[in-house]
């Protein structure tokens, strides 16, 4: 039982580049986020997929995209990188959006955008 | 939007001391307070919770307080040891209200918290 499991763990971009932010989860959790901690602003939510089919915008949407390919996955695109998007990401899941569900983090991607 | 304010961003003590960190937010809707303990490099973990309808809520050594009115809560670790020393992140959502959800968090800015030995 691997939780929530990211991936790459880290990655370099050149100003422009795409890529996309992998996240799976085995605990057959409904509800996905995406997170990016950057310093001294702890936290902020970017989307999020409360269960398998949908997604909504979060506190810093602009410049992602994301797809809830199944249960299990839910990814993060970023189209033409910038360097404001230079931070760790946070892939989270909970296990239903109306319950007592606290969220599981992954382990984290590191991302730098040159 | 929700807005979380933590205080103070760095904290030192002495081990067996306690320490207090707190927070304040502006929506009165909010109702589910989650505390996150992260360590260098590592992911955020879920040390301690509180809901609206609850005013202390303790787990051995750490314990949270809420109050509604004032709209901050805080949390309080006694006997600290080195091994609690981490960033602290307290947090807010406003649960099932509304149809949102538990997870969609809003998050204070951290507190590096450095136990010395």
């Amino acid at each position: 039982n691997a939780g929530v499991t990211q991936t790459p763990k880290f990655q370099v971009l050149k100003t422009g580049q795409s890529m996309t932010l992998q996240c799976a989860q085995d605990m057959n959790h409904n509800s996905m986020y995406w997170y990016r901690q950057d310093p001294g602003m702890g936290l902020r939510l970017i989307y999020y997929s409360a269960s398998e089919g949908t997604t909504d915008k979060g506190e810093v949407p602009n410049g992602y995209n994301v797809s809830r390919l199944n249960k299990r996955e839910f990814s993060l695109r970023l189209e033409s990188a910038a360097p404001s998007q230079t931070s760790v990401y946070f892939c989270a899941s909970s296990r239903d959006r109306d319950l007592d569900s606290p969220l599981h983090f992954g382990n984290g991607t590191r991302l730098t955008v040159t | 939007g929700e807005n979380v304010e933590q205080h103070p961003s760095t904290l030192s003590v002495q081990e067996g001391d306690s320490a207090v960190i707190k927070c304040t937010y502006s929506d009165s809707a909010s109702n589910y307070f989650p505390w996150y303990k992260q360590e260098l490099g590592k992911r955020p973990q879920l040390i301690i919770d509180i809901r609206s309808n609850v005013g202390e809520k303790k787990d051995q050594r750490i314990a949270v307080t809420l109050n509604k009115t004032a709209k901050h809560f805080s949390l309080h670790i006694t006997e600290t040891q080195p091994e609690d020393s981490a960033v602290y992140f307290c947090a807010a959502s406003k649960g099932n209200a509304g149809g949102t959800s538990y997870g969609k968090l809003t998050f204070g800015q951290g507190t590096i918290l450095t136990v010395h030995p």
